[in-house]
């Protein structure tokens, strides 16, 4: 079974703070995606990452930062954390093959609820 | 700009009842479209994945239906029961993404006894 594990389940910080989120997945994905998801606006994507050091921006990119250093880990970096960006953050990995079959499946971790204060 | 919406936001049903949660997108140029479900404060798993090129897609009680052609789609849930109690999501891979996904915001689904 894919397993994707995030660093904490429940994260307070204070405005100003700078804020790291961690992922790791453990079946060798080479894409792997930061969501942020707020009542009544669903899934928005932060940033995404199709190999180690590569990143691309998502829909929502201002006041976060990612890091892909290695290939099964994924950061989630908020420069300086402000009371907007208290939300739940999920992060995910996405399957282009299993076994023999091609599939397209992203796989999500528990998520992060981070509060800031 | 792909556009996803679900409705309605929030249904409840008596055990037993099918249920039927409708997804519709605004471009059909997709790959595909992924139904996935939510428990309160986890994570997402991926219920059903249905090619651009399919009509439907099946998995035990639950059967997903696609109109490319029309920007729907409709997941069918038979015999509900109160496990199914949960946020169903529907998300379609735009063809110009790189494994993106756009989401719908979800309906909440509530099976009383």
């Amino acid at each position: 079974d894919v397993k994707v594990t995030q660093s904490s389940r429940y994260l307070v910080k204070r405005t100003g703070e700078k804020v790291f989120l961690e992922c790791v997945q453990d079946m060798d994905h080479e894409n792997m995606f930061w969501y942020r998801q707020d009542p009544g606006l669903g899934l928005r994507l932060i940033y995404f990452s199709y190999d180690v050091k590569m990143k691309e921006k998502g829909d929502i990119p201002e006041g976060y930062s990612v890091s892909r250093e290695k290939k099964e880990r994924f950061s989630l970096i908020l420069e300086s954390a402000s009371t907007n960006q208290t939300s739940m953050y999920l992060c995910a990995s996405r399957s282009v093959r299993e076994g023999l079959k091609i599939t397209d499946t992203q796989y999500f971790g528990p998520g992060t609820r981070l509060t800031v204060l | 700009k792909q556009e996803v919406t679900q409705i309605p936001a929030a249904l409840s049903v008596p055990e037993g009842e099918n249920l039927v949660l409708n997804c519709s997108f605004t471009d059909s140029a997709i790959y595909n479209l992924q139904w996935f479900r939510q428990d309160p404060g986890k994570g997402l798993t991926s219920l059903l994945l249905i090619q651009s090129s399919q009509r439907e897609q099946t998995s035990g009680r639950l059967n997903a239906s696609l109109d490319k052609s029309s920007g729907r789609s409709t997941l069918y849930i038979a015999a509900s029961q109160p496990g199914d109690s949960a946020t169903y999501l529907c998300a379609v891979r735009p063809t110009d993404s790189w494994g993106k996904l756009q989401f719908g915001a979800g309906t909440q689904v509530v099976v009383t006894p």
